[in-house]
């Protein structure tokens, strides 16, 4: 069956150093996003991509970068991690643009822990 | 801007009492999607309903209803002899055209409903 895994599951670093989550979908998807998960704000979006090579900009795109150079993956790279980047991160992918069904599949997310 | 708004952070409900829960969202856009997503315990999100701006008709499925309407620019949510396992975070989403063709959700807060047995 189809899916989208993240990894780790749970990562705990310190201020200042630069961390990696990945994220592979194998629904074949062009969209996918990064979204991260805070108490009383529901889901923000960090940044997207609708396909290999184009990433762009979400709400809260400060201190994170993506890349995309398969379908199947979109690392985020937190560049120099801060306590404010303490989080549950998501990954989610849909199908291409312009269908009428573009309800997101999420991943199981990772839990973020600077100190 | 687009906005969703769930009003009710929090509900708790005993088991087999019936409990709506409220999403009221903003746009300028004429086509548009609207989505409930469930978040339980363990932490994943699980898609419930996609609904288009076009089909105010009212969905069931189950013990789940939903009601659109567009005139109070509501979507409301509404379990029927509710579950324990109902307990859960539900999120009200709307997706919205942006740059051309492509589409991006707005999440509301989240209300977190309590089922108590």
């Amino acid at each position: 069956d189809a899916e989208i895994t993240q990894s780790p599951r749970h990562k705990i670093t310190e201020t200042g150093r630069q961390v990696t989550l990945a994220c592979h979908q194998t629904w074949n998807h062009n969209n996918m996003f990064w979204y991260r998960q805070d108490l009383g704000h529901g889901l923000r979006l960090i940044h997207y991509s609708y396909g290999v090579q184009d990433t762009n900009k979400g709400e809260v795109s400060d201190g994170y970068s993506v890349s995309r150079s398969n379908t199947e993956d979109l690392p985020l790279t937190l560049e120099s991690a801060a306590s404010s980047q303490t989080s549950v991160y998501f990954c989610a992918s849909s199908e291409e643009a312009g269908s009428s069904y573009n309800e997101q599949f999420f991943g199981p997310g990772t839990r973020l822990t600077v100190l | 801007a687009q906005k969703v708004t769930q009003a009710q952070t929090e509900i708790s409900v005993v088991e087999k009492e019936d409990v709506t829960l409220d999403c009221v969202y903003e746009t300028r856009d004429t086509t548009y999607y609207l989505f409930w997503y469930k978040q339980p315990p363990s932490g994943e999100l699980v898609f419930l309903i996609r609904r288009n701006s076009f089909d105010e008709q009212n969905e069931i499925s189950g013990r789940y209803s939903w009601n659109f309407q567009k005139s109070t620019s509501s979507f409301n949510f509404t379990i029927t002899a509710s579950q324990v396992v109902d307990s859960a975070v539900y999120f009200c989403a709307l997706s919205e055209r942006f740059m051309d063709s492509n589409y991006q959700l707005i999440w509301g807060a989240g209300t977190k409903l309590i089922i108590k047995p």
